[in-house]
Formats: C-alpha cells, sequence, structure tokens
C-alpha cells in the first residue's frame, strides 16, 4: 500500500537531548512537510522540501533541523534549542510543489517531553 | 489578521442533523480549498476539494465557496456518530504552500 509512514507513534524526550523523528514516503511525491499540531492552534508548518537537497524553513523552524538526502525520506530533529517540544508531529507529502496538489499526512508522532 | 479564521468549536448535535463549519481567509490570491478531517490521534485526511466559487457534493458534504466574501463553509446533512472528527479548512494560491485553520471538533450524538 502507498502512503506516508511516521515512527515512532509515541516519544518521550529528555531536557536536552535531540531527538529525531522519521517520516517515510513510497508515493514518489516531490514535496514533503513537517508540521506541528497543538490543542487550539492548528497546523502550523515547521518546514517544507519541494525537492532532494533543498528545504525551506516554515512559520515555527526555530529549534528544528531537517534533511532530505533522498526522495522517500524527510526526518526532523528536534534539538534542545525548542523550548517547548511537547506537541503532536505530522509529515505530509504531496506531488509536486506547485498548487492543487493533494497533501497527504502521516498518522503522527506524539512528542512528550519528560 | 489571521490568513484563516476558523472558530474552534466545540460543535456537539444530535444524530440526524445538518452541521455547519465554516471558514473566512483574508488573501484574495488563494484560489483552492479544501475541507481535512481528523480523527483522534491520527493524521488528518481530504475530505473535500473546491476550486473557485460555488458548491460540490459529495455524498452527505457539501462544500461552498463565496470568493466575494472571502468565506467558505462544509455542510454535513444527515450527521452520524462517524462524522464525529476535527474538521479543518485549508485554503492553498500562489504561494504554494497550505494554510490551515485551527480546526472545529465536531462531537454527534447517538
Amino acid at each position: 500500500d502507498g502512503g506516508i509512514t511516521q515512527s515512532p507513534k509515541y516519544l518521550f524526550r529528555k531536557e536536552g537531548q535531540n531527538v529525531t523523528l522519521s517520516c517515510e514516503q513510497n508515493l514518489n511525491h516531490d514535496a514533503m512537510y513537517w508540521y506541528r499540531q497543538d490543542p487550539g492552534q492548528g497546523l502550523r508548518l515547521i518546514y517544507y522540501s519541494q525537492i532532494v537537497n533543498d528545504f525551506q524553513k516554515g512559520d515555527i523552524a526555530e529549534g528544528y533541523s531537517v534533511s532530505r538526502e533522498k526522495k522517500e525520506s524527510f526526518p526532523l530533529t528536534v534539538t534542545s534549542a525548542q523550548k517547548n517540544p511537547t506537541a503532536f508531529y505530522l509529515c505530509a507529502s504531496s506531488l509536486g510543489a506547485r498548487a492543487n496538489t493533494e497533501a497527504f499526512f502521516g498518522q503522527g508522532t506524539r512528542l512528550t517531553v519528560v | 489578521q489571521k490568513e484563516v479564521e476558523q472558530d474552534p468549536g466545540p460543535l456537539s448535535v444530535p444524530e440526524g442533523a445538518i452541521v455547519s463549519l465554516n471558514c473566512t481567509y483574508s488573501n484574495s490570491a488563494f484560489q483552492y480549498f479544501m475541507w481535512y478531517r481528523q480523527y483522534s490521534r491520527k493524521g488528518p485526511e481530504l475530505l473535500m476539494y473546491t476550486y473557485s466559487s460555488g458548491n460540490k457534493e459529495d455524498g452527505r458534504f457539501t462544500a461552498q465557496v463565496d470568493k466575494s466574501s472571502k468565506y467558505i463553509s462544509l455542510f454535513i446533512r444527515d450527521s452520524q456518530p462517524s462524522d464525529s472528527a476535527t474538521y479543518l479548512c485549508a485554503v492553498q494560491g500562489g504561494s504554494e504552500k497550505l494554510v490551515f485553520g485551527k480546526g472545529t471538533k465536531l462531537t454527534v450524538n447517538p
């Protein structure tokens, strides 16, 4: 089945640690996105990538980093510089980087700082 | 002014009711309008997609766009408990990035 796979589903991080969230897609999509979802905040864009080896900051990129070495993979690292990382993180992909392309979402990773 | 405004609710209705969900947007450059449905602890899934003003119907769901007033709506007829979810509107334009509303949490009571 084609789709987007995020792992792990739940992740716990100690204060001061970096953690990496995985996102893999087998839809042959060019564009991939990372969103953060907090209660009452909707979806906020962290980073997006329109092509391999290229990515752009979204609205809330501070404290996060990404890489796009392969078309299928777009991992997100939550660094210790992110002051409030507890949230639900969603990865998405779309066919192209132009408008009028449906975004498909993974099932999310819930990150909790302990 | 936020690009997309959506009343977060929550909204609670009895089974069989007609549900109306609404968003307003500020940028007239937005051309594509979407509604996503998100069940608890899951990723959003595309429910309806429209381009330009007018109505689009799919079963019990109708999406409506009024570009003159920058207003988009989703109507659910004969609502079912399985419709209980958070509904997110999204708009897209020349920037190519989707802009989401905050989502409205809907509960349909049997």
